[in-house]
């Protein structure tokens, strides 16, 4: 099977745009999770989506939304964007009861 | 936030030795899972070992848990140089769903030849 993919791999964007970040997951996997991982704070939950709900959200602002597509393809929106948002967004996958969550390679943004 | 802590945050060993990596958390758990992570790539799974669970292996891994200290350790043997990494810990909630992984801020591995 394919891993998950993420896409772009790569984006720079300014202060006060946003940007929509792109995941597949594992075929059949139905559960998606976005992380985002910065040198100051680490890696930290920012929402899980199964069956096109969120079912898990962690503690980020109302800038950062997400939603889920019936194949499962998740997508997640960062309004106006700010400096502090510039970090290595990962999303992983997991069939939707198992512990094990499968990562992808990352989508690096970066805030001017 | 972070709930873990890793220690040491960074460690240098010749190829052949081993690591071991400590991981302390503050919460109640279902279970614990080690990471791996290349250069700023994606996270690769390593072991979970649940909270019943004190002892688990695979392959050159070692993972313990100790839920009254709330701390876990990850043993690698014989490294290799490609097991230079990054290796986080990261703990699964007793409630609600496996997926809302809480991560520890992690361990540099250097391995040189």
């Amino acid at each position: 099977k394919a891993g998950v993919t993420q896409t772009p791999r790569y984006l720079i964007k300014t202060r006060g745009q946003q940007v929509t970040l792109s995941c597949s997951p594992i075929s059949g996997h139905r559960s998606v999770s976005w992380y985002q991982q910065t040198p100051g704070q680490g890696l930290q939950f920012l929402f899980e989506y199964f069956s096109e709900t969120q079912r898990n959200k962690g503690n980020f602002p109302g800038r950062f939304s997400g939603r889920q597509f019936s194949n499962s393809r998740s997508e997640m929106n960062v309004s106006t964007l700010e400096l502090g948002d510039s970090a290595l967004y990962l999303c992983a996958s997991n069939p939707g009861q198992a512990d094990t969550q499968y990562f992808g390679p990352g989508t690096r943004l970066t805030v001017l | 936030s972070q709930q873990g802590e890793e220690d040491p945050q960074a460690l240098s060993i010749q190829e052949g030795e081993n690591a071991t990596m400590n991981c302390s958390y503050k919460t109640s758990i279902n279970n614990l899972q080690w990471y791996r992570q290349n250069s700023g790539r994606g996270l690769v799974h390593l072991i979970l070992i649940r909270s019943n669970e004190r002892e688990k292996h695979s392959g050159r891994l070692r993972v313990t848990l100790d839920t009254s200290k709330k701390s876990s350790s990850l043993l690698i043997t014989a490294s290799r140089a490609a097991d230079t990494a990054s290796y986080f810990c990261a703990t699964a909630p007793n409630t609600g769903t496996a997926s809302k992984l809480t991560f520890g801020t992690g361990t540099r591995l250097q391995v040189t030849l």
